[in-house]
Formats: structure tokens, sequence, C-alpha cells
């Protein structure tokens, strides 16, 4: 089972900042937190990901609250484009199984 | 693609025949995954492989066998095929890589249609 919980769904108007939540509260210390996220019926793409620090890159910024239970995915300014369905997983960060839930689909509204 | 390709791209089958698709990269990673998709589950790991001839199961593994003889090539066969197994199938591969760790990189799909 996927170890991050996710609302099924999330609206965001075109040109808001998009903020996805995710629950992790069994994350262990070496766990680290990544996101993807899979537009219509492409591939997932790889996002970002981080460990307790704040992160931001060119796509988005993640927010990891200091006990590491929770973490929020922030598109500064969504377009149209970012309609997709956004995977959080949490995974030591050496390769091993990967399981991806369910995901949070976003809408982006004109 | 990052250098993946997956073959092939669409395939329609009877069930109870054998399916073999495969998955061929040019970058070189050491890891290499086998995810399916279907409506409401999301990704679902069915296999993967950590090395030449190093494999494990996913999560789904049932009915599903993988082989890797060479580092670019992961392979994926469905022995007898099942309608079950239709489905949209998705190699990843994954390594490390500096700045955004272990990255995993999906291929483009096979679509699989079991009659």
């Amino acid at each position: 089972d996927a170890k991050t919980t996710q609302p099924p769904s999330m609206d965001c108007a075109e040109g808001r900042a998009a903020n996805l939540p995710c629950n992790h509260s069994t994350i262990s210390g070496n766990e680290y937190v990544y996101w993807y996220r899979q537009i219509h019926s492409q591939g997932p793409q790889y996002i970002i990901h981080g460990l307790k620090n704040n992160e931001t890159n060119e796509m988005a910024s993640l927010i990891i609250t200091e006990d590491r239970k929770s973490s929020t995915l922030i598109l500064p300014h969504a377009t149209l484009r970012d309609t997709a369905v956004y995977y959080c997983i949490v995974r030591v960060n050496r390769d091993d199984k990967i399981i991806f839930g369910k995901g949070t689909r976003l809408h982006i509204l004109p | 693609d990052a250098g993946i390709t997956q073959s092939p791209r669409h395939k329609v089958t009877e069930t109870g025949t054998p399916v073999t698709l495969r998955c061929h990269q040019t970058e070189n990673h050491r890891y290499m995954y086998w995810y399916r998709q279907d409506p409401g589950h999301g990704l679902r790991l069915i296999h993967y492989s950590y090395g030449v001839k190093d494999t494990d199961k996913g999560e789904v593994s049932d009915g599903y066998s993988v082989s890797r003889s060479k580092t670019e090539d992961f392979l994926l066969t469905l022995e007898s095929a099942t309608s079950s197994q239709t489905s949209v199938y998705f190699c990843a591969i994954s390594d490390w890589t500096s700045g955004t760790g272990y990255e995993q990189y999906f291929g483009p799909g096979t679509r699989l249609t079991v009659t």
C-alpha cells in the first residue's frame, strides 16, 4: 500500500497558486518525499523531491512540515497545462520498490 | 522520454496467448521497472530490476514474469494472457542523478488489449 494520503481531486483557477497536500504520517527518518505528475496518458514526470528542508526548482516548491508528517507541493502560477494527476511518494533515497498511490487530479479552471 | 522506448506501443491479443513487452533504454541506468495503469487504480508496480539478472516482485506480480539479460533491456512476459491484464503498461528507469536523486524516467507506455 502507498504510504501517502492525497485528496482525490482539486480545482485551481488559472494564474493562481495551486497547493497540493500530502500526508505521510508514517515516514521514516531516511525517507524522502518525491512528487511526480502525469499529464493525460503520458508517463509520469518528476517534479521535485526533498528530505526535510523546503525545496524549490523551476517547476514548483515543496514545503515539508517540521515533523515531516505532511508536505505541500506548490505550483506558483498554475496554467491549463498543469492539469494532471499529481503523485506524492515517500521512499528511501536509493532504488527499491516504489509504490504510487492514486494521486490528486488537479483541474485548472480558465 | 530520456532514452526509453517500449515495444510494441499497441497490441491486441487473445486470451491464453503469450505476450512479451520490451523496454529498452540507452541511459545505462541500473534500475528498471514495469508498472500497469488501470482506471481507478493509478500506477501499480509489477516487477522491478536492480541489475542484470536481478529482479524482484512488485505489488501485482501474479501472472507476469520478467527477465533482464542486458542492462538496456527489461522484458515483461504474460505467459497466458487474460482479460484482466488489459491495461496500459509503463516502463521506468532510474539511477542516481545529482540534483534529482533517484528520479524515475518513464517510457511512453504500451496499450495492451486482451480479447
